[in-house]
């Protein structure tokens, strides 16, 4: 298994601000996946990326791809109450049908 | 019904109850996963179905018995259970092998399952 590691582990900030979620591995991934969930829900899929260096921009969300393609890096900007939940990221080897999964980043935005 | 649903949503068992759960997909997937999450641990995978073939234990306790009798459905029965066995059971599907879009998983809403 590949082991994903997501920094920081929880993040809290005030409406209007910026923040950004890390996802790093020692591994290749040939895609790699953003989910976001909300409690009592499950992960809801965000992003993928495939390329290395490749980004990808949902609204105020912007999804980068590490060139090496072991690592990823979430940016929200002027981030909204409703950008609250864990953000988990997980990597995908082409080899087979497994996601490695990160333990996850806890966003708490406050109004 | 879209996406990927899960019943029931919240289940209250004993340990020496059998209860089952149930996963359905409206996707045309060919790939079904049974997760579980535990406060503060990363997801576990613990079953994968691909073209309903179990091709994935992941060293699960053998009171987790999954059956897969079709591409849409999986099923998770339950006896014997342990109160550490008490989480959020979440199911998915994807289409392998499918490389443009890599192996992106959807999932259900998971059950809460609480063992007493």
């Amino acid at each position: 298994t590949q082991l994903l590691e997501q920094s920081p582990q929880f993040l809290s900030i005030q409406e209007g601000e910026n923040l950004t979620v890390y996802c790093n591995s020692s591994s290749v991934f040939s895609s790699l996946q953003w989910y976001r969930q909300e409690p009592g829900e499950g992960p809801v899929l965000l992003v993928t990326v495939v390329t290395g260096g490749e980004v990808k921009k949902l609204k105020r969300l912007t999804f980068q791809f590490g060139d090496a393609r072991k690592d990823s890096s979430l940016h929200i900007t002027a981030a909204q109450p409703g950008d609250t939940g864990l953000y988990l990221c997980a990597g995908d080897s082409s080899n087979d049908y497994k996601l490695s999964f990160g333990a996850g980043t806890t966003v708490t935005v406050r109004a | 019904e879209t996406g990927v649903t899960q019943t029931p949503r919240h289940l209250v068992m004993g340990m020496t109850n059998k209860k089952s759960l149930k996963c359905e997909q409206h996707l045309g997937h060919n790939a079904m996963y049974w997760y579980k999450q535990s406060a503060k641990k990363p997801l576990e995978l613990m079953f994968v179905y691909s073209l309903e073939e179990r091709v994935e234990n992941n060293s699960v306790p053998s009171r987790f018995s999954p059956e897969c009798p079709n591409s849409s459905h999986l099923f998770l029965h339950l006896h014997t259970l342990q109160p550490e066995d008490s989480a959020l059971y979440l199911c998915a599907s994807s289409q392998v092998h499918d490389i443009s879009v890599g192996n992106e998983q959807f999932f259900g809403p998971g059950t809460r399952l609480t063992v007493l």
